[in-house]
């Protein structure tokens, strides 16, 4: 049982580059997310997905987009890569059920755009 | 807009010692507040939570706070250990599909 998995764990892009990161999760979670995080600003959602298939977008989603074509993966993708998009990438997954909010949080990908 | 405002950014707390992490939110929607912790190089994982209906919960070392008429809510974590030190977050989440605003990150650390 490896909880939410995340690859790559740290990518050098050149701007305007693309690349695409890849969340897996064991826990036959419905709900995910993707989130990146920033000195001094916490954790801001990107994107997230309430089942496969869905997608919606979250506070920061300008650069990004996302697709859940199964329910266990949730795929980041960066089409044209901005220095301001250097930052620490977390994706997330949680149960639908009312009462088990828990967000389970992978390891994290180090993204740095030069 | 920040909708969840957390502090301090950073707290340095001697072995044994109280420490004490405030959050306060505008959003009166908002109806679960999960603390998370993160060690370096790890990702966040939840500490603990609580509901609007009550006051203060309690688990091991940590609780939390609870004030919604002042929308305030904050962690204390009693007799605070080396093991301890890593940044904090507090959340909040309201209706469905259990989306968190994150405040922006306490770090703690922990002297021996």
């Amino acid at each position: 049982n490896a909880g939410v998995t995340q690859t790559p764990k740290f990518r050098v892009l050149k701007t305007g580059q693309s690349m695409t990161l890849l969340c897996a999760q064991d826990m036959n979670h419905e709900y995910m997310y993707w989130y990146r995080q920033d000195p001094g600003m916490g954790l801001r959602l990107i994107h997230y997905s309430v089942g496969e298939g869905t997608t919606a977008k979250g506070e920061v989603p300008d650069g990004y987009n996302v697709s859940r074509l199964k329910k266990q993966n949730f795929l980041l993708g960066l089409e044209s890569a901005a220095p301001s998009q250097t930052s620490v990438y977390f994706c997330a997954s949680s149960s639908l059920s009312r009462g088990v909010e828990t967000q389970y949080f992978g390891p994290g990908t180090r993204l740095l755009v030069l | 807009q920040q909708q969840v405002k957390q502090s301090p950014q950073s707290l340095i707390v001697q072995k044994g010692g109280i420490s004490i992490i405030n959050c306060a939110y505008e959003n009166t929607a908002f109806d679960y507040f999960p603390w998370y912790q993160q060690f370096p190089g790890k990702g966040p994982a939840l500490l603990i939570a609580i509901r609007p209906d009550v006051s203060e919960k309690k688990e091991g070392r940590f609780t939390i706070s609870f004030n919604k008429s002042a929308k305030q809510f904050s962690l204390h974590i009693m007799d605070s250990q080396p093991g301890d030190s890593a940044t904090y977050f507090c959340a909040a989440s309201s209706g469905g599909y259990n989306k968190l605003i994150f405040g922006a990150g306490t770090r703690l650390a922990v002297h021996p």
